[in-house]
């Protein structure tokens, strides 16, 4: 079993959705909880991230961590054609003096006008 | 901030062959990392760099492949004797070692490597 389990999807909708990604994991250490967004043939690049279960919001994007669960997702409001990328979730502990990441799989999504 | 850059951006490589990747960080970021990212996976973990140390190494690296960061600042991935199992986007990223944690790391565009 995977530490980071995320559905590959693909996800598709139509502009304006409201659109819900999530990532289970197995390891309670992890500390930090990340989404990286990463379009075709690109980096990935960080959009959020937060450290303690709850809500943390940022414009359209709001993440949602439940340690409880070990399950965190991420909304996105009003969604545009130009989120349409691959959403990565990453763990990290602190592991070796530096924090080390694991991702899930990435979710492919598509917004469609 | 120029961002991390990575050359080549597109490498293809007949089986057997030696090839070699280079990643130049964000200026003063002093660790550096290097992930391998296979179709429709995340990335995966390869190797660390403090400044010119490497500290960590996954299972993933295998004999054939080496990393260097001379004077710890650009660093080289040199894979040897390639197989077709090695075609992937092999990208680096790079952090201060020196903010808050987490302790971003910002990735570079990736090498996307072929070997036929």
């Amino acid at each position: 079993q995977k530490e980071v389990e995320q559905d590959p999807g693909p996800l598709s909708v139509p502009e304006g959705a409201i659109v819900s990604l999530n990532c289970t994991y197995s390891n309670s250490a992890f500390q930090y909880f990340m989404w990286y967004r990463q379009y075709s043939r690109k980096g990935p690049e960080l959009l959020m991230y937060t450290y303690s279960s709850g809500n943390k919001e940022d414009g359209r994007f709001t993440a949602q961590v439940d340690k409880s669960s070990k399950y965190i997702s991420l909304f996105i409001r009003d969604s545009q054609p130009s989120d349409s990328a691959t959403y990565l979730c990453a763990m990290s502990v602190f592991s070796g003096g530096y924090n080390k990441l694991i991702f899930g799989a990435g979710t492919r999504l598509a917004v469609h006008p | 901030d120029t961002g991390v850059s990575q050359d080549p951006r597109h490498k293809i490589t007949k089986r057997g062959q030696n090839v070699t990747f280079r990643c130049d960080p964000i200026s003063e970021h002093n660790r550096l990392y290097w992930y391998r990212q296979t179709l429709g996976q995340g990335p995966e973990f390869l190797t660390y760099f403090q400044n010119e140390a490497q500290l960590e190494k996954s299972r993933l690296l295998s004999d054939r492949f080496s990393a260097e960061r001379p004077k710890g600042s650009f660093s080289t991935l040199e894979i040897q004797r390639t197989e077709q199992g090695d075609s992937a986007m092999y990208l680096c990223a790079s952090s201060s070692g020196t903010g808050s944690p987490p302790d971003t790391q910002y990735f570079g565009p990736g090498t996307r490597l072929t070997v036929l």
